[in-house]
């Protein structure tokens, strides 16, 4: 059974541009949560998408958004990055609308210079 | 809001000695808990996980937990350990499934270097 997947790995952007990530989840889960790793801020919820509904959402700028398509992928984007959005953004699938069967993907390194 | 303190950010320890990494939560309601490892530039992998029945849970490679409701802990441990284990190691909380229950909120993490 294939794992999460996310693409790409690492990405370098300059500020100002916008940036999409991807997440592809185990195969049959439908609920999909973002997550931002930071050394200075640690690990942070940014959202939550179960059956394409966003349902939860972390304490993050609307400049973070997200979607998931019907077969359950989910996107991320950042709009206007600032130097501060470097991070490792980590995606977890679950089978149920719930953690306590997460898995979680290998992340993107997103770079802003 | 729920939060995750992990009292050690930084352990280290030789090779087959025993080792207890330390979590404590706040929360005045039942929580799911939980214990991943992060090995540099990869994501996080489940340990183990608390979600009712006995307070000892035992997960992959050699480690336990024991959930105690009163001193509002869950405090990982590992009779031996091998280099292997050096990596970081992250307790995290949620209040439960679904809706706004099913989000976990991590500690700041524990830096575990094992020492031949």
């Amino acid at each position: 059974k294939a794992g999460v997947t996310q693409t790409p790995r690492y990405l370098i952007k300059t500020r100002g541009q916008q940036v999409t990530l991807s997440c592809s989840p185990i195969s049959g889960h439908r609920s999909v949560s973002w997550y931002q790793q930071t050394p200075g801020q640690g690990l942070q919820f940014l959202f939550e998408y179960f059956s394409e509904t966003q349902r939860n959402k972390g304490n993050f700028p609307g400049r973070f958004s997200g979607r998931q398509f019907s077969n359950s992928r989910s996107e991320m984007n950042v709009s206007t990055l600032e130097l501060g959005d470097s991070a490792l953004y980590l995606c977890a699938s679950s089978g149920q609308a719930g953690p306590d069967e997460a898995f979680f993907g290998q992340g993107t390194r997103l770079t802003v210079v | 809001a729920q939060s995750v303190t992990q009292l050690d950010s930084q352990v280290p320890v030789f090779e087959e000695a025993p080792v207890e990494l330390r979590c404590n939560y706040s929360s005045s309601v039942s929580v799911y808990l939980f214990w991943y490892v992060q090995y540099p530039n990869q994501g996080l992998q489940l340990l183990l996980k608390y979600l009712s029945g006995s307070t000892l849970v035992k997960g992959i490679n050699g480690f336990e937990a024991e959930f105690n409701k009163s001193q509002t802990s869950f405090h990982l441990r590992k009779p031996s350990v091998h280099i292997s284990d050096t990596a970081e190691y992250f307790c995290a909380v949620s209040r439960g499934r679904g809706s706004t229950l099913g989000r976990l909120y991590f500690g700041r993490g524990t830096q575990l270097t094992v020492w031949p």
